[in-house]
């Protein structure tokens, strides 16, 4: 079935620091979309892809969407304390069109 | 602006007792969710809903059940809870889209305790 990996599972960063974090799948996916939790809340929508190849920012955020479709890439620049949370990705369920199919996730903590 | 809004925030059950969670939403949003998230496992999809009346499984319905009696309104029930059922449980709702990509809006989530 669909599954989408995410690495790392989790990072320790430095203020300052650029950050990268991946997911890829076997499966193709026709949209990448990338959530953010912070802690105690419900995961919110950062950016959505939907064409192969395309690059989006979002403030400090950059997200690719893979040119084979299979993987795609978030980096964010100039880390600070309020990026700590666990980031998601998540695309379309090929068996519904209701259904999104999620990562498991990359957790940011910020080195003290 | 409320969007999604889940109660109770927290619950401790035991073992055998049955709780609803409420998940309410005002933004008119057709599709409704139900998902827990465990450590290190993502959000798994419990039930879902279409419209109002309609209820679907998602990946893990064992043991839950849900009803979508009014638009704004998704119930999530467990009838005798079990210890493997603490988690945290999110809603989130959104609207259709020609492609599976609306935005979808989660409400905080619920801390589930079943001792």
């Amino acid at each position: 079935g669909q599954q989408l990996n995410q690495s790392p599972q989790s990072m320790f960063i430095q203020e300052g620091e650029d950050v990268s974090m991946n997911c890829t799948s076997s499966s193709i996916f026709n949209t990448w979309l990338w959530y953010k939790q912070d802690p105690g809340e419900g995961p919110v929508l950062l950016i959505a892809l939907y064409k192969a190849g395309e690059l989006t920012s979002n403030g400090r955020l950059t997200a690719q969407f893979g040119i084979t479709r299979k993987d795609s890439f978030l980096n964010i620049s100039a880390s600070i304390p309020s990026d700590v949370g666990i980031y998601f990705c998540a695309g379309p369920s090929f068996h519904s069109n209701y259904q999104l199919i999620w990562g498991a996730g990359t957790k940011l903590i910020i080195k003290p | 602006n409320a969007g999604v809004t889940q109660t109770p925030k927290f619950r401790v059950l035991k073992t055998g007792q049955s709780m609803t969670l409420l998940c309410a939403q005002d933004m008119n949003h057709e599709y409704m969710y139900w998902y827990r998230q465990d450590p290190g496992m993502g959000l798994r999809l419990i039930h879902y809903s279409v419209g109002e009346g309609t209820t679907a499984k998602g990946e893990v319905p064992d043991g839950y059940n849900v009803s979508r009696l009014k638009k704004q309104n998704f119930l999530l029930g467990l009838e005798s809870a079990a210890p493997s059922q603490t988690s945290v449980y999110f809603c989130a709702s959104r609207t259709p889209g020609l492609e599976n990509t609306g935005e979808l809006f989660f409400g905080e989530g619920s801390r589930l305790t079943v001792l």
